[in-house]
């Protein structure tokens, strides 16, 4: 079985200060994680993933994320963040011989940038 | 770049009546996916389809039904429109079916069904 958690509802930064959005992971084998960004009325967008390699990986909109085994999580980062980065941000892991279809998203995590 | 496009941004339904939801893809890729998102929930997947005429029962199947007659559509059905089926759904798609691919997500559609 394969889970994911998003524990904060709601994350609050104030322009140019870096921010984190947590999500932390459970599966069976290898995982493969996964961030998207939705905003309002609009689809989810890919923002980076992490497959194997680099622990961190960086991905759109100069965002990134660190992978840890040991702590399980995948926390998504900025050094800065800009009022458009204000939008609702999900975390999505699938197990390595896991269906594409079969990801399991977390709750979603909105973020709001303030000037 | 993918597209993804789905029939309606906003439907308006009556309780039974049956309701189609169209997702395009433009990108000939294998898998298709419909979630529907409601807030605190995250997306919870009801079916995907890996190939024409596939289907797999997702997580809540219950009350929708699916068809892919042709590899770039997949077709969410609602047989008789509850207002517990209102809210706001995803369709997505992925290249193949190896478990690193990325998904593409169409517009979404919100469903108010009085």
């Amino acid at each position: 079985a394969q889970s994911v958690a998003q524990p904060e509802d709601q994350v609050n930064v104030a322009e140019g200060n870096p921010l984190t959005v947590k999500c932390t992971y459970s599966v069976s084998g290898n995982p493969y994680l996964f961030w998207y960004v939705q905003y309002p009325n609009r689809g989810l967008q890919f923002l980076l993933k992490y497959i194997t390699g680099d622990n961190l990986v960086k991905g759109s909109y100069g965002f990134e994320a660190e992978f840890n085994k040991s702590q399980t999580s995948f926390h998504l980062k900025k050094p800065s963040a800009l009022v458009s980065d204000s939008a609702l941000y999900f975390c999505a892991v699938r197990d390595y011989n896991t269906n594409a279809g079969k990801s399991t998203f977390g709750d979603g995590t909105t973020l709001t940038v303030k000037p | 770049d993918v597209k993804v496009t789905q029939s309606s941004r906003y439907l308006v339904k009556r309780t039974g009546e049956k309701v189609f939801l169209e997702c395009v893809q433009d990108m000939d890729h294998e898998n298709m996916f419909w979630y529907r998102q409601d807030p605190g929930l995250g997306l919870r997947l009801i079916y995907f389809s890996y190939d024409v005429k596939m289907k797999e029962k997702g997580d809540i199947p219950e009350g929708y039904s699916v068809s892919r007659e042709k590899k770039e559509r997949f077709s969410l059905i609602l047989e008789s429109a509850s207002t517990n089926q209102t809210s706001m759904y995803l369709c997505a798609s992925t290249m193949t079916s190896g478990p690193g691919e990325t998904q593409y997500f169409g517009p979404g559609t919100r469903l108010l069904v009085l």
